[in-house]
């Protein structure tokens, strides 16, 4: 069985404070993806990161990054300088490779003008 | 667009009434899925779909049944809607290689 877990359930900061969303994600698989979508008011999943299970190579997107430790079970995400567009539900996932998708519970962010 | 709609985006029904949501996708993908959303619970997997005809549960199946009878179109029936089924339901896709999922607008069904 395949778990994620969003201990945040919701985080509030001032505009250009930065934020860093914890994942922690259980499989017994050794090839496994992990995602990051992001939800906003209007209610669509957005598509932000995949990562395998052999890259651990941390990434950065402009505002966004992400720091992959296999060793912790852990995937979080940074939002350096955050800007109110930011503010949306944020959801970690995790697929193997029998291409089920499993969610957290996901973390509702709100930036503060 | 990323080539898949779900119809219809909303709807109200009565509890103990049949209710079909469809899913359509242009990408020709191999894997569907539906899910539905409620607070505190993030997205839960309903039936997922591996090919046409080809079906499998999810962690929340009891109530729902599906059917994919063409690559396109993954159908989701709650064969008696109780009160319970209120939610937003997504549906998504996925094609080889674990690339990503795509998911479309969601159906806000309510159950009254």
């Amino acid at each position: 069985a395949q778990k994620v877990t969003q201990a945040q359930t919701e985080i509030s900061v001032v505009e250009k404070e930065d934020v860093t969303l914890d994942c922690v994600y259980e499989t017994r698989d050794t090839t496994y993806y992990l995602f990051w979508y992001k939800q906003p008011p209007s209610g669509e999943l957005v598509f932000l990161i995949r990562r395998n299970s052999f890259d651990e190579q941390n990434e950065i997107s402009g505002r966004y990054s992400w720091n992959f430790q296999k060793s912790t079970s852990s995937f979080n995400f940074t939002i350096t300088a955050s800007q109110v567009v930011d503010s949306a539900v944020y959801f970690c996932a995790l697929s193997n490779n029998d291409y089920k998708l499993s969610f957290g519970a996901g973390t509702t962010v709100t930036v503060r003008a | 667009d990323a080539g898949i709609t779900q119809s219809p985006r909303h709807k109200v029904t009565e509890t103990g009434t049949p209710v079909t949501l469809r899913c359509h996708q242009t990408e020709n993908h191999r894997y569907m899925y539906w899910y539905r959303q409620d607070p505190g619970h993030g997205l839960r997997l309903i039936h997922y779909s591996y090919g046409v005809k080809d079906t499998d549960k999810g962690e929340v199946s009891d109530g729902y049944s599906v059917s994919r009878s063409k690559t396109e179109d993954f159908l989701l029936t709650l064969e008696s809607a109780t009160s319970s089924q209120t939610s937003v339901y997504f549906c998504a896709i996925a094609g080889q290689g674990n690339y990503g999922y795509t998911f479309g607008s969601g159906t806000r069904l309510t159950v009254v």
